[in-house]
């Protein structure tokens, strides 16, 4: 087990909908990754947090947002959702702001109707 | 631009053949490169770096910078090997962000 963890597993709402997801890294990261992986796209980088600040930014709507809290974890939240959102939104951990290596949590399946 | 190319989708291969995954990746600066491994019902997980040169599970993978490729080998497949297989590669800015391909479903048959 990796120890990071997610919540929701599941999600599903409607169009237009916001919705939060939560993320706590391993005991001792303080970098959190969120990914969005669709099936038309991939695994795609949306946004790194260090120690509660921005760190890197990729392919994140503005739609979409999130932080890092002083505890440490990490909430993405996708608002005016369209059903092309729909998919499976993992968060990463790492110890430093530039660790190759990533430590996964199992996602969550966000599904827009 | 950076980016990951994987080709294939799905290679199927029988228990005990050899086994190539490929990577390509278009990248301006020092690349550095990584597969990460998914095992069904398993988190995503790192299986192996071009840094360290390591064997992990069987798995080589060579860094060929002018054909830019990363591809995954393993001389003899085993079932438990099936999973999907991503390549990525570090881009190197104010953090290691990375560049994942689309992947490439392993199916090992018996």
């Amino acid at each position: 087990d990796s120890g990071v963890t997610q919540t929701p597993k599941h999600l599903i709402t409607a169009t237009g909908q916001r919705v939060t997801l939560r993320c706590s890294p391993r005991s001792g990261d303080l970098s959190v990754y969120w990914y969005q992986q669709s099936l038309d796209q991939g695994l795609q980088f949306l946004i790194q947090y260090y120690n509660g600040e921005e760190r890197a930014k990729g392919n994140i709507l503005e739609r979409f947002s999130a932080q890092q809290f002083p505890d440490l974890h990490s909430e993405l939240n996708l608002s005016s959702l369209e059903l092309g959102d729909s998919a499976l939104y993992f968060c990463a951990s790492s110890v430093g702001p530039t660790s190759y290596e990533q430590y996964f949590g199992p996602g969550t399946r966000l599904t827009v109707t | 631009a950076q980016r990951v190319t994987q080709p294939e989708k799905l290679l199927s291969v029988f228990k005990g053949a050899p086994v190539e995954l490929k990577c390509n990746y278009s990248y301006s600066g020092s690349p550095e490169l990584f597969w990460y491994v998914q095992y069904s019902r398993q988190r995503l997980q790192l299986l192996l770096r071009h840094i360290s040169r390591e064997s992990i599970k069987g798995f080589t993978a060579d860094l060929n910078k002018g054909e830019t490729s990363f591809h995954l080998k393993k001389p003899f497949a085993q079932e438990e090997d099936s999973a999907m297989y991503y390549c990525a590669l570090s881009v190197m800015d104010s953090s290691y962000k990375l560049i994942f391909g689309s992947g490439t479903r392993l199916l090992v048959r018996p």
